[in-house]
Formats: C-alpha cells, sequence, structure tokens
C-alpha cells in the first residue's frame, strides 16, 4: 500500500519542543522534493515547510521561520520536521506531503498527503 | 495571509454542476500551475487536479480544472451527495518564496 505516515505529535506545552517524523512505504521520497502542510482546528491548509531532494534547497513559511527546521534522511526514504519554541497557534493536524515541483525558486504541487498527526501547544 | 480567493461555500442539487473560482495573481497564478485538492469530512486531503488540468488516476472526469491569466477554476459535473468536502487550490508565490492555498471552498449537495 502506497502510504506516508507521520509520528512524534502529542501536547505539548508553550515553549517546547516537537519533532515530527514522516515514513512513507510503497512510495518513493528519492527523486521528489517533501513537506509539511498543517490545518488547525476548523480552518484551512497552511503550508510550513519544503525541502528539495537532495535538501540543498529548504523553503519555510514566515510563521515558523527561525523555529522550526525541515530534514529528509533518503536512505530511510522519511522526512522529519524538528519544531522549538512551540505556540498556541501552532496547534494543527500537521500532515507530511510528497511535493512534485521543487527545485531553486519554486517548490509546490503536493501529490501524496500523509494521514496527518495532531500537535497540540498548551499550558 | 491567504493569497489566493476561493468562495467560502457553493452548492448545488444532485446532478447540477458547480464552479469554484481561485483567484491570484502575476506573483503566483500568473506564472505558476494550479492544483485543487478534495478534502472530505475527518480525512487528509487528496490531490485532485494538477497542472491546471491534469486528472491523477481514479479521478472521475466529473471534476476538471482549467486556467486563464491570474484565476483558476474547478468544475464539478454531475453531482454527487460524495462530493460533499472542502475544496483547494494551490501554487508557488514567487514573491513569497511559498506554497500557497486558497481558503478553501466548501460543497455542499442540497
Amino acid at each position: 500500500e502506497v502510504q506516508l505516515v507521520e509520528s512524534g505529535g502529542g501536547l505539548v506545552k508553550p515553549g517546547g519542543s516537537l519533532r515530527l517524523s514522516c515514513a512513507a512505504s510503497g512510495l518513493a521520497l528519492t527523486g521528489y522534493g517533501v513537506g509539511w502542510v498543517r490545518q488547525a482546528p476548523g480552518k484551512g491548509l497552511q503550508w510550513v515547510a519544503s525541502i528539495s531532494s537532495r535538501s540543498n534547497y529548504i523553503y519555510y513559511a514566515d510563521s515558523v521561520k527561525g523555529r522550526f527546521t525541515i530534514s529528509r534522511d533518503n536512505v530511510k526514504n522519511s522526512q522529519y520536521l524538528q519544531m522549538n519554541s512551540l505556540r498556541a497557534e501552532d496547534t494543527a493536524v500537521y500532515y507530511c506531503a510528497r511535493v512534485r515541483y521543487c527545485s531553486s525558486d519554486i517548490c509546490y504541487q503536493i501529490d501524496n498527503w500523509g494521514q496527518g498527526t495532531l500537535v497540540t501547544v498548551s499550558s | 495571509q491567504i493569497v489566493l480567493t476561493q468562495p467560502p461555500s457553493v452548492s448545488a442539487a444532485p446532478g447540477q454542476k458547480v464552479t469554484i473560482s481561485c483567484s491570484g495573481s502575476n506573483s503566483n497564478i500568473g506564472n505558476h500551475y494550479v492544483s485543487w485538492y478534495q478534502q472530505l469530512p475527518g480525512t487528509a486531503p487528496k490531490l485532485l487536479i494538477y497542472d491546471n488540468d491534469k486528472r491523477p488516476s481514479g479521478i472521475p472526469d466529473r471534476f476538471s480544472g482549467s486556467k486563464s491569466g491570474t484565476s483558476a477554476t474547478l468544475d464539478i459535473t454531475g453531482l454527487r451527495p460524495a462530493d460533499e468536502a472542502h475544496y483547494y487550490c494551490e501554487t508557488w508565490d514567487i514573491g513569497l518564496s511559498a506554497d500557497v492555498f486558497g481558503g478553501g471552498t466548501k460543497v455542499t449537495v442540497l
């Protein structure tokens, strides 16, 4: 079965950290960009970060720049999102994604999505 | 900040057609492909249309996309109750160096 599976979500206090992981099975990530998109409760989709196939191009939304770090391991067919200095407004379901176009100057169009993992930031 | 504008909701009776618009600018839609995603209640989004007007395998031809200038459109014909979902457009914004989504449109089958 083709799937992306996220893990690592949970409840964290404001100012705390979490590391999300996303493993692909039946789906090659090599040669594609990967990224994260989040959805706050009852809200729309918000792109968070993306990284190219060789990790040489990395993009972040302004709202997470300096706090979140995206990375990938092509040998493990996986990607990660290290989230530091978490705030209440970071509360959301986080989806990992495979990105079709990702190079210098662009990184977009998601052709596969994970099922999502919930991150709750609350004291 | 939402740079792609979609109507919050559209509705129609079963068998009818709905059209969802996505309005942007030369910084985004005007210079990049548009994709559309369907999000059924309680599930992850799914790719519906890519490269403006192409359907992934398994997506019925009742769903069609088009782009003209700085706007894009998703048409759903032969509407079914199972089509009730939120639909999002997406593209790249050169000025923001960001992947951008529309605010989403809820389709209701009357």
